[in-house]
């Protein structure tokens, strides 16, 4: 079947750490990744965006790889603030269809 | 960037009633919109997917006649949630994509809430 995971459901850091989320798919063939950035109560947020052909996107203290080999997209936020504290979903969309496929998120704290 | 303006962000109505979401994009022409769904700690899951002046495209398992799309211009979209019961209660989010491949541009959501 498919599946689109995030294996954290949470993850508590300390600030000024780097915060590595992981996003595995499986069965999908997407032609490209996709992180947002979701606060309680608002709409997803758009971060970035990793085509199949890339194998790593940066955007300030941002970074995304994405492995086909694997099916995997790491999300890393270095020098991490409270102020990241969020909940960060992936989703990816496929190389047939328009629409979007989320993961079910992680809830990332960063502690003072 | 693009924005999408979602209203109402809130509602609490009685069960059986029937409720009307707005999905606006300010600054560009949404030729399609999308309507999601989204239960607590859960992921957004698609309901459906409306192109402008057609009939929206259900995902499976959606009731068309319980959830009334209507896309009628390149800036609005409505849900209609029709006859809502409490099962219905969720944070429902639109977003609009402009058909240059660029990212989807979301709202921020309404809570609906059906006592």
């Amino acid at each position: 079947s498919q599946k689109i995971e995030q294996n954290s459901e949470a993850l508590n850091i300390q600030e000024g750490k780097t915060a590595t989320l992981t996003c595995n798919y499986t069965n999908y063939s997407p032609a490209y990744l996709q992180w947002y950035r979701q606060d309680p109560g608002r709409g997803p947020v758009f971060l970035l965006l990793i085509r199949e052909n890339e194998k790593e996107k940066r955007k300030e203290r941002l970074k995304v790889t994405f492995d086909t080999t694997l099916k995997q997209s790491l999300f890393h936020i270095t020098a991490s603030q409270p102020a990241d504290s969020a909940t960060y979903l992936c989703a990816l969309v496929t190389s047939s269809a328009s629409k979007i496929i989320f993961g079910s998120g992680t809830r990332l704290s960063i502690r003072p | 960037g693009a924005v999408v303006s979602q209203h109402p962000s809130r509602v609490i109505c009685k069960s059986g009633t029937s409720v009307k979401i707005e999905c606006r994009s300010l600054d560009f022409q949404a030729t399609t919109m999308f309507w999601y769904r989204q239960f607590p700690k859960q992921s957004l899951m698609l309901m459906a997917t409306s192109n402008e002046g057609s009939k929206a495209t259900y995902e499976q398992g959606v009731e068309k006649d319980k959830f009334l799309i209507n896309h009628a211009s390149l800036t609005l979209s409505t849900l209609t949630v029709t006859s809502a019961h409490p099962e219905d209660s969720s944070f429902y989010i639109c977003s609009g994509e402009d058909g240059t491949n660029q990212p989807q541009h979301f709202g921020d959501g309404t809570r609906l809430s059906i006592l």
